[in-house]
């Protein structure tokens, strides 16, 4: 089936630090989801994006739906205490309007 | 605004046991899900529900039985546990497929 590969698996950095994630996969979606959940959580949804190309912002957190509809990408600007938690990107396939497919977590720690 | 509620959020059940894992949402979101996390493995699709009346398999469906009871309501049952069962399970709700899902906040299942 589909796969999403997500990296980094996990990340130890700095407060004040910028942060970067990505997934990729061999096929192409329409969608692509960026979650954060916190410990004994559900996963909150970030931000969602519906267009090759787009190029999304939501507070300090931008993400790009990759322009080959095979990737996309999370970045977190001057990151703080609370962006502590794993990352979760999900795409939905042309072939599906139900089934997304769920990268395995990037989790993010924040160095004291 | 109570959003996605699962019930129990811990449960512990010898082998063979049965039970059912109870969620309701108040969005009036026509779309359901029921997904289990494992550790390192994101999430998997055990079934969902397009609209009321409906259920589909997903990914992961052996083992489970699904109810859409209403609109607001949607159970999963285990009929027989096995350890391998064993999880954090997480119901989420969506306005329509394509659209970002809600989730509850997970509950947690030891099958012994």
């Amino acid at each position: 089936g589909q796969q999403l590969n997500q990296s980094p698996q996990s990340m130890f950095i700095q407060e004040g630090e910028d942060v970067s994630m990505n997934c990729t996969s061999s096929s192409i979606f329409n969608t692509w989801l960026w979650y954060k959940q916190d410990p004994g959580e559900g996963p909150v949804l970030l931000i969602a994006l519906y267009k090759a190309g787009e190029l999304t912002s939501n507070g300090r957190l931008t993400a790009q739906f990759g322009i080959t509809r095979k990737d996309s990408f999370l970045n977190i600007s001057a990151s703080i205490p609370s962006d502590v938690g794993i990352y979760f990107c999900a795409g939905l396939p042309p072939d599906s309007n139900y089934q997304l497919i769920w990268g395995a977590g990037t989790k993010l720690i924040i160095k004291p | 605004n109570a959003g996605v509620t699962q019930t129990p959020k811990f449960q512990v059940l010898k082998t063979g046991q049965s039970m059912t894992l109870q969620c309701a949402q108040d969005m009036n979101h026509n779309s359901m899900y029921w997904y289990r996390q494992d550790p390192g493995m994101g999430l998997r699709l055990i079934y969902y529900s397009a609209s009321e009346g409906t259920t589909d398999k997903g990914e992961v469906p052996n083992g489970y039985n699904v109810s859409r009871l209403n609109k607001r309501e949607f159970s999963l049952r285990l009929e027989s546990a096995a350890p391998s069962q064993t999880s954090v399970y997480f119901c989420a709700s969506s306005r329509t497929g394509n659209t970002e899902a809600f989730f509850g906040q997970g509950t947690r299942l030891t099958v012994v």
